[in-house]
Formats: C-alpha cells, sequence, structure tokens
C-alpha cells in the first residue's frame, strides 16, 4: 500500500530557507500536496504539484519533486516565525479519491 | 462565506456512550472525508463518501459509523465500540475523483475527549 514518510521536527532560524521532505513509496502518484497545519487548526492547503513536474514555485515556496527517488521537498524562502506549524505532504494515487498523508514535520521558527 | 463547518469544537464523552460529529460544506462539493489525528502519528482515514447515499470505509473505520443523507452534510459517530476515541477528527471535502487536482479543503476540527 501507499506510505508516505516526513521527519518530525525542523528548526530553523527566522530569515533563513527551511527544507522540509518527504518520500513516499507508490509509483502511481499522480498528484503530490503540501499543507500547513497552525495549532487546534484544520489543514490548509499550501500548494501542489503534478507528477509530471520537477518544480513549481510559488511566491516563497519551492517545491521539488524526485520521481526517480520518490522524494519531494518543499522550500520557504525567509522564513518568518509565522511559518511555525506542521506541515504535510500528501499523495493521490492515480485516480482515487482519497489521499495518504505523511506524519508531519513540526517547523520551528526561533528569532 | 464558503467552506466547511465542524460542530462542535470540544467534545466529551462518557464511557458507553455514542457521540456524533457534524460536518456540513457548502462548496457544492460530491466528496467528503473524515480523518483521525493523533499526536505523531499523522491524519487516518476514517471514512470517506464519494457522493450522496454512498460511503467507503478508510483506514481505521471500526468503531466508528457515518450517513450521507444529503450533499452538503457527514456526520461521524463514534461508537462505545471505539475504545480509544480521543483524539482530533478532522472533516474535509473535495470537488471528487474526476477532478484531476481533487484538492481536499479542511474545517477546523473537532476535539474529543473521553470522560
Amino acid at each position: 500500500g501507499e506510505d508516505v514518510e516526513q521527519s518530525l521536527f525542523l528548526s530553523v532560524r527566522e530569515g533563513d530557507s527551511s527544507v522540509i521532505n518527504c518520500t513516499y513509496t507508490d509509483s502511481s502518484s499522480t498528484y503530490l500536496y503540501w499543507y500547513k497545519q497552525e495549532p487546534g487548526a484544520g489543514l490548509q492547503l499550501l500548494t501542489y504539484i503534478f507528477s509530471n513536474m520537477d518544480m513549481k514555485q510559488d511566491q516563497r515556496l519551492t517545491v521539488l519533486l524526485n520521481k526517480k527517488d520518490k522524494h519531494l521537498s518543499l522550500r520557504i524562502a525567509d522564513t518568518q516565525t509565522g511559518d511555525s506549524a506542521i506541515y504535510f505532504c500528501a499523495e493521490r494515487a492515480g485516480t482515487a479519491s482519497k489521499l495518504t498523508f505523511g506524519t508531519g514535520t513540526r517547523l520551528q521558527v526561533t528569532l | 462565506d464558503g467552506g466547511i463547518t465542524q460542530s462542535p469544537k470540544y467534545l466529551f464523552r462518557k464511557e458507553g456512550q455514542n457521540v456524533t460529529l457534524s460536518c456540513e460544506q457548502n462548496l457544492n462539493h460530491d466528496a467528503m472525508y473524515w480523518y483521525r489525528q493523533d499526536p505523531g502519528q499523522g491524519l487516518r482515514l476514517i471514512y470517506y463518501s464519494q457522493i450522496v447515499n454512498d460511503f467507503q470505509k478508510g483506514d481505521i473505520a471500526e468503531g466508528y459509523s457515518v450517513s450521507r443523507e444529503k450533499k452538503e452534510s457527514f456526520p461521524l459517530t463514534v461508537t462505545s465500540a471505539q475504545k480509544n476515541p480521543t483524539a482530533f477528527y478532522l472533516c474535509a471535502s473535495s470537488a471528487g475523483q474526476i477532478i484531476a487536482k481533487n484538492i481536499q479543503y479542511f474545517g477546523a476540527g473537532t476535539r474529543l475527549s473521553v470522560l
């Protein structure tokens, strides 16, 4: 079955870049997503990438996809304290309705 | 103001009691989902529904039940058979699997605790 893995914690200084990594196992993934969760809240979609793309940029966010290694990353430039949250990657296999989520990476931004 | 509304925000269950979590959406989405979130375990799918009057079990359906009588509503009942119900429950909806991106949008969640 599908499996999505992320490291649990990342700490960066304000103003630095953050890179959050994700690996997945399903070779039939069509779309991959990054969501952000602030404390006590639901998930907010940040960005997504189609599996035939290598990179997608959206303001401070850059998504890189290495389909051969099944590796997805989210880079946040000029990280701010408001970026402190849990970040989830998720993948959609083929035309399935459901998504498979990773365990989430808690990003801590220090001054 | 379009979106997904979950209620209540906090819920307490007594032993042996069934409780129902509400999820309503006004996005005209066909598909709806229920997830359970435990610390360090990410989101696990409980049930999902791709269309009215139809639903499928997810990865951890035991001890839960759902109904989908209206497009806008997908309530989740946590039954007394669920022995460890304390968790954060998230409801989501999406346009449906025929839509390529099929982005899921989430409610604000319900935190369920056992008394």
